[in-house]
């Protein structure tokens, strides 16, 4: 069956940076867009970034535009998102989600994986 | 950016009750609407897609309609697995934004 584990949240120092991984199995990860979403404690739901089947084509929210990199192992089925300049408002889950498509397009989300909360706090 | 505005924010009901939630797009999407269910701890789950395609192994007492600006999930009789937050996200552009949720709570 599709998985998706996410590893590498911590509590990390405002300003410092922190690189979270998404290891999926049970698809055929090359041929599909992936994605970052967040959800602050107690909050609602927020798309982050999603990058294309080949990593080519990224595009990033507002919110982390500039400071976050989204990028992708094919040969190792692992995707990355790199958060530098942290904020303590970047506190949140981070999901990664496969996207229906190859492409970085729009769609939907699934399946998700269980989550890995990133804290920033001095 | 298009805002996605559920409501209620939160309702009371009782097993076998008929729930219905709506969400509403700033602008038109068109069908490119998606819906999940979330319970505490967990990550969401896919329940609807384009607007009301349901996705493989969700009970059909989960329906979406809707097309345009407003949409809504039906579940036509509530079960006990079901207490949960219901989020709408539209698929239409970027960003992709996501309502602020619905949570359905035990009566």
């Amino acid at each position: 069956q599709v998985q998706l584990v996410e590893s590498g949240g911590g509590v990390v120092q405002p300003g410092r940076s922190l690189r979270l991984s998404c290891a999926a199995s049970g698809f055929t990860f090359s041929s599909f867009g992936l994605h970052w979403v967040r959800q602050a404690p107690g909050k609602g739901l927020e798309w982050v970034a999603i990058i294309s089947y080949d990593g080519s084509n990224k595009y990033y929210a507002d919110s982390v535009k500039g400071r976050f990199t989204i990028s992708r192992d094919n040969s190792k089925n692992t995707l990355y998102l790199q958060m530098n300049s942290l904020r303590p408002e970047d506190t949140a889950v981070y999901y990664c989600a496969k996207g229906p498509v190859a492409a970085a397009g729009t769609g939907w989300f699934d399946p998700w994986g269980q989550g890995t909360l990133v804290t920033v706090s001095s | 950016d298009i805002q996605m505005t559920q409501s209620p924010s939160s309702v009371s009901a009782s097993v076998g009750d008929r729930v219905t939630i709506t969400c509403r797009a700033s602008q038109g999407i068109s069908s490119w609407l998606a819906w999940y269910q979330q319970k505490p701890g967990k990550a969401p789950k896919l329940l609807i897609y384009v607007a009301s395609s349901l996705q493989s192994g969700v009970p059909s007492r989960f329906s979406g309609s809707g097309s345009g600006t407003d949409f809504t999930l039906t579940i036509s009789s509530l079960q006990p697995e079901d207490f949960a937050t219901y989020y709408c996200q539209q698929a239409n552009s970027f960003p992709l934004t996501f309502g602020g949720g619905t949570k359905v709570e035990i009566k």
